[in-house]
């Protein structure tokens, strides 16, 4: 199992454009959700779901979409990106949405907004 | 919104010491209780949790104590190594509002030789 990917590693932006970050896992697994981790912040959750088709805001939502149309896939698109939004992007997944479940994940995409 | 407070930011011990790391909850129905390691440009790995029926859980050097009515658990290292260097973060899973896992801001260890 490859466990959780994300694509790209590294990206750099500047003010105002668009991009998607993709995310996905070949565990089966219901449970998935994005962070940003920023120095002395820890890891914030943007959006995460429970299960295809069904999504949900977490703690820092705000110029960002989710949507989730499989199991495996859970991009994460930055609509008009800001400096603000220049962090590092964890994506994880765990078997349910349940408590006990462990979370998984990704390698990080690094994105910087110019 | 529901927090997790962690403390200290950064902790600095000698080989051979003890660590201790320490969190706070908000939620009162908070459940689950994970630790994360990050050691320096790498993800979050689970390296110990424990369950509010729990009150303390060990695994080897590591060790996980909850005191629910507080709202307060702790990460425990005896024997410090310096491959234990890295960034821990505490969580708790919050059940008010959705499911999620919120996560407190980090201990930077460094564990000097």
């Amino acid at each position: 199992n490859a466990g959780v990917t994300q694509t790209p590693k590294f990206q750099v932006l500047k003010t105002g454009q668009s991009m998607t970050l993709q995310c996905a896992q070949d565990m089966n697994h219901e449970y998935m959700s994005w962070y940003r981790q920023d120095p002395g912040m820890g890891l914030r959750l943007i959006h995460y779901s429970v299960g295809a088709g069904i999504t949900d805001q977490g703690e820092v939502p705000n110029g960002y979409n989710v949507s989730r149309s499989t199991t495996e896939d859970f991009p994460l698109r930055l609509l008009s990106a800001a400096p603000s939004q220049t962090s590092v992007y964890f994506c994880a997944s765990s078997h349910t949405g349940v408590s006990y479940n462990e979370q998984f994940f990704g390698p990080g995409t690094r994105l910087t907004v110019l | 919104g529901e927090n997790v407070e962690q403390h200290p930011s950064t902790l600095s011990v000698q080989e051979g010491d003890s660590a201790v790391i320490k969190c706070t909850y908000s939620d009162s129905a908070s459940n689950y209780f994970p630790w994360y390691k990050q050691e320096l440009g790498k993800r979050p790995q689970l390296i110990i949790d424990i369950r509010s029926n729990v009150g303390e859980k060990k695994d080897q050097r590591i060790a996980v104590t909850l005191n629910k009515t507080a709202k307060h658990f702790s990460l425990h290292i005896t024997e410090t190594q310096p491959e234990d260097s890295a960034v821990y973060f505490c969580a708790a899973w919050i059940t008010g509002g959705g499911n999620k896992l919120t996560f407190g801001t980090g201990t930077q260890l460094k564990v000097e030789l």
